[in-house]
């Protein structure tokens, strides 16, 4: 069974503060590794796709890299906007399968 | 270009009552999928359309039936409600099948649904 483990389950940052959320996961041959960031009262919204070890995508402040066990968002000098539950998501590669979600880590970043 | 809409936004319902949630996904997008999220279990696969037929369905009671329509907007339907279906119901499009490439799914709001 695909799983998903995100940790911390909550992280409080200082504005400027660097630091980075973890996501392991379990698939059965992975074909994406997706990462969202939902505000209170939201739907996510749709950060980064990995695909691949050794992938590295970057926005902003944030980048995501992959290994073949884990993905990590790293959030570089955060500011209080980037308080949000960012969420982490695999997909297996065989057939039609659906994004299983990890439940989150909550990041607030104090001014 | 307008992002993916759910209606109601919130609602109300009791126990053993149905209700019909809908979403509007982005214009051009041709799958739905449809996502349960708690406190406790997270985020949830429910199922997902393309092209009017349910592609995949995750591991629900069949109270929780959904449809799309030939303009890709879909509904979601639970039956018998009970006072665990309480949750926020997330409603994702993508331009293309699951499991393809470029198959990025995009979140409308929700639907606050409350069982009383």
């Amino acid at each position: 069974e695909d799983q998903v483990t995100q940790s911390p389950e909550a992280l409080r940052l200082q504005e400027g503060e660097s630091s980075s959320l973890n996501c392991s996961y379990t698939v059965s041959g992975l074909r994406g590794l997706f990462w969202y960031r939902q505000d209170p009262g939201k739907g996510p919204e749709f950060l980064f796709t990995l695909y691949s070890a050794g992938e590295e995508k970057e926005k902003e402040r944030l980048k995501a890299t992959l290994t073949k066990k884990e993905s990590f968002l790293h959030i570089t000098a955060p500011k209080p906007e980037d308080s949000a539950t960012y969420l982490c998501a695999v997909q297996a590669r065989s057939g039609n399968t659906p994004l299983v979600f990890g439940k989150g880590t909550r990041l607030s970043v104090i001014a | 270009k307008a992002g993916v809409t759910q209606t109601p936004r919130y609602l109300i319902k009791t126990r053993g009552q149905q209700v019909t949630l809908s979403c509007s996904p982005i214009s051009g997008h041709r799958s739905v999928s449809w996502y349960q999220q708690t406190p406790g279990q997270g985020l949830q696969f429910l199922f997902e359309y393309f092209s009017e037929t349910q592609r995949n369905k995750g591991n629900f009671p069949g109270r929780f039936s959904g449809r799309q329509f030939s303009n890709s907007r879909s509904e979601m339907n639970v039956s018998t409600l009970e006072l665990g279906d309480s949750a926020l119901y997330l409603c994702a499009s993508s331009l293309i099948k699951l499991g393809l490439a470029g198959d990025e799914q995009y979140f409308g709001p929700g639907t606050r649904l409350t069982v009383t």
